[in-house]
């Protein structure tokens, strides 16, 4: 099946700082979506995003889908963007997403 | 719109135990999936209904089932509940496998 890896597995901001998450996935995707996981634990949609380039405020992401990547931009982090980001595919017709390990973001007041 | 909505949200069971979940999907999505998330093996998928007929599963044990009604809600039952099924596991929904969106979890934790 599909293999997705997420860089880097942690990530330490201070506050204000810009950082990039990255999604690489090992074949060709109709979906692909990143969320938030809040401390909670629900799932908190960020992008659907199999293709293209999506702006949402202090956030944006970009799939190349060509090159199997897809990288999620935080600019001007606040410590309320601290959690847990994954990135998840889904290859071709109905199958389920597949999920990364997901990148631990801590942003320091 | 209401989102989806898991019920219940904490249960504490006893191993050998059986626990049905449940999911209520966003009106109109029709494909309900389930995933199981746990520290050491991430989210996994267990398996997805379509207009009640399951059309996609995970690589789980048979201990692991589901359902969905007419009204598109959907349940999870999980027999003789171990120690290891301790997780928290999530519903989503999504309009014939787009985006989709999930509920707040199920924590489970089995003693």
């Amino acid at each position: 099946g599909i293999q997705v890896e997420q860089s880097p597995p942690d990530l330490i901001l201070q506050e204000g700082a810009n950082s990039t998450l990255r999604c690489n996935f090992s074949d060709s995707v109709n979906n692909l979506q990143w969320f938030h996981q809040n401390p909670w634990g629900q799932l908190i949609n960020l992008f659907y995003i199999p293709s293209g380039t999506k702006q949402n405020g202090r956030l944006s992401a970009t799939t190349v889908a060509t090159e199997r990547y897809s990288l999620l931009y935080i600019s001007s982090s606040q410590t309320t963007d601290s959690g847990v980001y994954f990135c998840a595919v889904g290859s071709s017709g109905n199958t389920p997403l597949v999920f990364g390990k997901g990148t631990r973001l801590s942003v320091i007041a | 719109k209401a989102g989806v909505t898991q019920t219940p949200r904490y249960l504490i069971k006893t191993r050998g135990q059986q626990v049905t979940l449940s999911c209520s999907p966003i009106s109109g999505h029709r494909s309900v999936s389930w995933y199981q998330q746990t520290p050491g093996q991430g989210l996994q998928f267990l398996f997805e209904y379509f207009s009640e007929t399951q059309r996609n599963k995970g690589n789980f044990p048979g201990r692991f089932s589901g359902r969905q009604f007419s009204n598109s809600r959907s349940e999870m039952n999980v027999s003789t509940l171990e120690l290891g099924d301790s997780a928290l596991y999530l519903c989503a929904s999504s309009w014939d496998s787009h985006e989709a969106f999930f509920g707040q979890g199920t924590r489970l934790t089995v003693v």
